[in-house]
C-alpha cells in the first residue's frame, strides 16, 4: 500500500462546479500535511497547508481527519484558471522527517 | 525575495555522459531537496540536505547519482555515464523549516538522454 494515496482522475468539471479531492496516508505518525498545484510543465506550487482544525483560503477549503487517515481539499465555484494537478504530501517523523508526495489528481474545468 | 532557482533548465546529453546539475536554495533555507518527474509522472524523491546533518540518500536510484551541498547552499546534483532512463525533470526545493515545511521548488532542469 502506497504511504500516501491519491485518485488520479482525471475530474471533469464545468466552471462554477464544486469540487473534492481525498487524499489517504497509511502512517499514523504524520505530522504535517498539505495541498500543492502543479501546472502542465511547470513545478508544484504550495496551494495551503492544512491545519487540524481545517482552513479556508477563498474559495478553497481543506480539512483533515487524523482519525480515519484522510486530508481533503474542496474547491468551489470552480475557475478555469484552477486546472491543474493537485498533490496531497504529508510528513512524517519516524525518527527523522520525510515528506512524501502523492501522486497527483487531475482536475479540468471547462468553460 | 529570489526563489529557487536551477541551471541549466534543459540539458540534452548523449548516454555514457557525465551530467551536472545546479540547483540555489532560497537564502536562509537549511533544507535542499532533490526530486525527479518523469512525463506524466509524480515526483520521485532523490536526496534530502538539512543543515550539516548527513544527507538522506535513500531515494538515489544507483550510484551513477550523487550530490552534493557546499557551504550549506548551492548544490549540485551529478549523474554519471546517463543512461535513456534517466531522462526526466529534475526539481531541486528547499525549506526553511526543513522536512516540516513548506517547500519551494525551482523551475526544474530537463534532463533528454540520446
Amino acid at each position: 500500500r502506497k504511504e500516501v494515496e491519491q485518485d488520479p482522475g482525471p475530474f471533469n468539471v464545468p466552471e462554477g462546479a464544486t469540487v473534492a479531492f481525498n487524499c489517504t496516508y497509511s502512517n499514523s505518525a504524520s505530522q504535517s500535511f498539505f495541498w500543492y498545484r502543479q501546472d502542465c510543465r511547470k513545478e508544484p506550487k504550495l496551494l495551503m497547508s492544512v491545519y487540524s482544525s481545517g482552513n479556508e483560503d477563498g474559495r478553497f477549503t481543506a480539512q483533515l481527519n487524523r482519525a480515519s487517515q484522510y486530508i481533503s481539499l474542496l474547491i468551489r465555484d470552480s475557475k478555469l484558471s484552477d486546472s491543474a494537478t493537485y498533490l496531497c504530501v504529508v510528513t512524517l517523523d519516524t525518527g527523522g522527517f520525510k515528506t512524501i508526495f502523492g501522486a497527483g489528481t487531475r482536475l479540468f474545468v471547462k468553460a | 525575495g529570489a526563489g529557487v532557482s536551477q541551471s541549466p533548465s534543459n540539458k540534452v546529453t548523449e548516454k555514457g555522459k557525465d551530467v551536472e546539475l545546479r540547483c540555489d536554495p532560497i537564502s536562509g533555507h537549511t533544507a535542499l531537496y532533490w526530486y525527479r518527474q518523469s512525463l506524466g509522472q509524480g515526483l520521485e524523491f532523490l536526496i534530502y540536505f538539512q543543515g550539516n546533518s548527513a544527507p538522506d540518500k535513500s531515494g538515489l536510484p544507483s550510484d551513477r547519482f550523487s550530490a552534493e551541498r557546499t557551504g550549506g547552499s548551492v548544490s549540485t546534483l551529478t549523474i554519471q555515464r546517463t543512461q535513456q532512463e534517466d531522462s526526466a525533470v529534475y526539481l531541486c526545493a528547499s525549506s526553511f523549516q526543513g522536512a516540516r515545511g513548506e517547500q519551494y521548488f525551482g523551475p526544474g532542469t530537463r534532463l533528454t538522454v540520446t
